[in-house]
């Protein structure tokens, strides 16, 4: 069955950087796009950018545009989310999930990752 | 940006009611709109897709309908397992979630 599945929780000081990944099985890792969203304790859902796998373009949240960076490995069927310059209010759960060609829903959804920024 | 309007933001219900929560977006966004459903320390899952499509294995008592900027979802008979959280999205200009809607036991 089509899987999302998430590296585990971080805690990372201010300053510094974290990578989350998601490993995709049962499907073509290239034939669709990763998604990334993130939700803050107790918050609703936030979009933060999206990659297309075949062709590496990427669309980023305006707000989060200078401190992201969403790659792929096709060789693992890995997706990875960068988030930089952490900060106290980026700690949330963040998810990845699978987004089709063109217009698109988001399914499945990956379990999430806790990064937690804290000094 | 398209913002997402959802209302109300908690709602208090019986099994057996019928549930409609509504989804505003800020210009058209044609039919672009999906619904999820989100459990306590859960990813959301998705219900709805194209504003009406139900998504294979979403029971039949949900249904999504609207166009352009007003959308809502319905759940005809309210059951235990619908207690949750539901976000809107629109997927026609990047993406959006709307707040969330809480349903709740009355």
């Amino acid at each position: 069955q089509v899987q999302l599945v998430q590296s585990g929780a971080e805690v990372k000081k201010p300053g510094a950087s974290v990578k989350v990944s998601c490993k995709a099985s049962g499907y073509t890792f290239t034939s669709y796009g990763i998604s990334w969203v993130r939700q803050a304790p107790g918050q609703g859902l936030e979009w933060m950018g999206w990659i297309s796998v075949y062709t590496g373009v990427t669309n980023y949240a305006q707000n989060l545009q200078a401190r992201v960076a969403m790659t792929t490995d096709t060789s693992t069927s890995t997706a990875y989310m960068e988030l930089r310059s952490l900060r106290s209010d980026d700690t949330a759960v963040y998810f990845c999930a699978r987004r089709g060609v063109g217009a698109s829903p988001f399914d499945p959804w990956g379990q999430g990752t806790l990064v937690t920024v804290s000094s | 940006d398209i913002q997402m309007t959802q209302s109300p933001s908690t709602l208090s219900a019986s099994v057996g009611d019928r549930v409609i929560i509504t989804c505003r977006a800020s210009q058209s966004i044609s039919r672009w709109l999906a619904w999820y459903q989100q459990k306590p320390g859960k990813a959301p899952k998705l219900l709805i897709y194209k504003a009406s499509s139900l998504e294979s294995g979403v029971p039949s008592r949900f249904s999504g309908s609207g166009s352009g900027t007003e959308f809502t979802l319905t759940i005809s008979s309210l059951q235990p397992d619908d207690f949750a959280t539901y976000y809107c999205q629109q997927y026609h200009s990047y993406s959006t979630f709307g707040q969330g809607t809480k349903v709740e036991i009355k």
